[in-house]
């Protein structure tokens, strides 16, 4: 089936920390791994994505990792600060536009 | 260049009842989808529709229906509302060629009572 499992479903860390989200999804033809940020009222955000044919992306404090052979994908996130306080949902397509999405990452950011 | 936009932003209504949510993509855009999104199931999507026509469709029973017009600008319906209906309902737009990023919009808060 489409299945994505995303792990912790909370996590708290010391600002200035890392923290790191992980994700497995269940089909191999998927080729497109977004993460998205939602804080609390507001709107989901996409704040990175990786294909399929890249096993890493960076984009300032927050990076992806993709394994394919072991159908897993990671988020980390570096020197943390308290507005990276939010719930992090990541995500695999199964079929182009459409998404299936773990079930989210409550992270807290402890001054 | 404006976001996504969804109107309305919130919606009491009761059992049995139906009702249309609306959901204007960003300019250029030509793919919509549409996601459920519950405290105790998460984001869940409902379907996607590109150029009119639907092409991808969730889990979800007949009630749930939707539509997109030549701007691009999409419907969706839930007819015969039920008690676990209430969520806030999200739509995402994107280019919609092979696998684009998706964009969301603030979402419609739907409140069955």
């Amino acid at each position: 089936g489409e299945n994505v499992e995303q792990h912790p479903s909370t996590l708290s860390v010391q600002e200035g920390d890392s923290a790191v989200i992980k994700c497995t999804y269940s089909d191999s033809a998927s080729n497109y791994f977004p993460w998205y940020k939602q804080e609390l009222g507001k709107r989901p955000q996409l704040i990175i994505d990786i294909r399929s044919n890249v096993g890493e992306k960076k984009d300032q404090r927050i990076a992806v990792t993709l394994n394919k052979t072991a159908k897993h994908f990671s988020l980390h996130i570096t020197e943390t600060q308290p507005e990276d306080s939010a719930v992090y949902f990541c995500a695999a397509n199964f079929g182009n536009e459409k998404l299936t999405f773990g079930t989210g990452t409550r992270l807290t950011i402890i001054p | 260049k404006a976001g996504v936009t969804q109107t309305p932003r919130y919606l009491i209504k009761t059992r049995g009842q139906q009702v249309t949510l609306s959901c204007s993509p960003i300019s250029g855009h030509r793919s919509v989808s549409w996601y459920q999104q519950t405290p105790g199931q998460g984001l869940q999507f409902l379907f996607e529709y590109f150029s009119e026509t639907q092409r991808n469709k969730g889990n979800f029973p007949g009630r749930f229906s939707g539509r997109q017009f030549s701007n691009s600008r999409s419907e969706m319906n839930v007819s015969t509302l039920e008690l676990g209906d209430s969520a806030l309902y999200l739509c995402a737009s994107s280019l919609g060629s092979g696998v684009q990023p998706q964009h969301f919009g603030d979402g419609t808060r739907l409140s069955i009572l």
